[in-house]
């Protein structure tokens, strides 16, 4: 079946550290990945998407993510992390019907 | 540019009592419309998504239903709220099979 696995449910860095959020999905091709950010009871907002036009992908707010396919990642970085990038990460592929696969998610702390 | 509301904010309900919850896209035509459910603590879940005006498909049987009465409202509803229902109601919407856009959500407290 396909799949997302968020490696992390809780992520910890101190301000100004680089931040490394890892995500797997399973799939017998490649397929289009996104990543979602969810600030505390808001929506879910855009980060950045990938649909094999270039393996590395530059989102929003300094964050980017690197498809590989040998490894079936999609993790996401950003070099130095900001008080506001605190929130709840998702990493989302999409199927062959369109539909939106989830994973469970990510909760990013950043520490002063 | 597209923006997408939902109404209301936040929602305290009695079991037992009816539910209608309301989502809106501005500035496109004939989109796909999805409503989600985040429960506490847990992923997103899928529960209807409609590709136009009354058409309606269901992922997950449930307490729930949905309608899409004009081209861009999206109406999630429910007869009698059970505990369960509790949780964050986000809508989505998309032009094409790409990218899709999520509302600011609605926050619902079962009683």
């Amino acid at each position: 079946a396909q799949s997302v696995t968020q490696l992390d449910s809780h992520v910890s860095v101190s301000e100004g550290t680089p931040v490394l959020l890892r995500c797997n999905y399973s799939s017998s091709y490649s397929p289009s990945l996104f990543w979602y950010v969810q600030h505390p009871n808001k929506g879910l907002q855009l980060l950045l998407k990938y649909t094999s036009a270039a393996t590395l992908v530059k989102g929003i707010n300094g964050f980017e993510a690197e498809f590989k396919k040998s490894e079936t990642s999609f993790h996401l970085t950003k070099p130095s992390a900001h008080m506001s990038d605190a929130a709840e990460y998702f990493c989302v592929r999409m199927d062959s019907s369109y539909k939106l696969i989830f994973g469970s998610g990510t909760r990013l702390l950043v520490r002063p | 540019s597209q923006t997408i509301h939902q109404w209301p904010a936040t929602l305290v309900q009695p079991v037992g009592s009816p539910l209608s919850l309301e989502c809106t896209v501005e500035g496109t035509s004939n989109p796909n419309l999805y409503w989600y459910r985040q429960a506490a603590g847990r992923g997103l879940q899928l529960l209807f998504y409609s590709v136009g005006i009354g058409q309606i498909s269901s992922e997950v049987p449930q307490n729930l239903s949905a309608s899409r009465p004009q081209d861009r409202q999206f109406i999630l509803s429910s007869k009698k709220l059970l505990l369960s229902d509790s949780g964050f109601y986000l809508c989505a919407w998309t032009r094409n099979t790409d990218t899709q856009y999520f509302g600011p959500g609605t926050r619902l407290t079962v009683l």
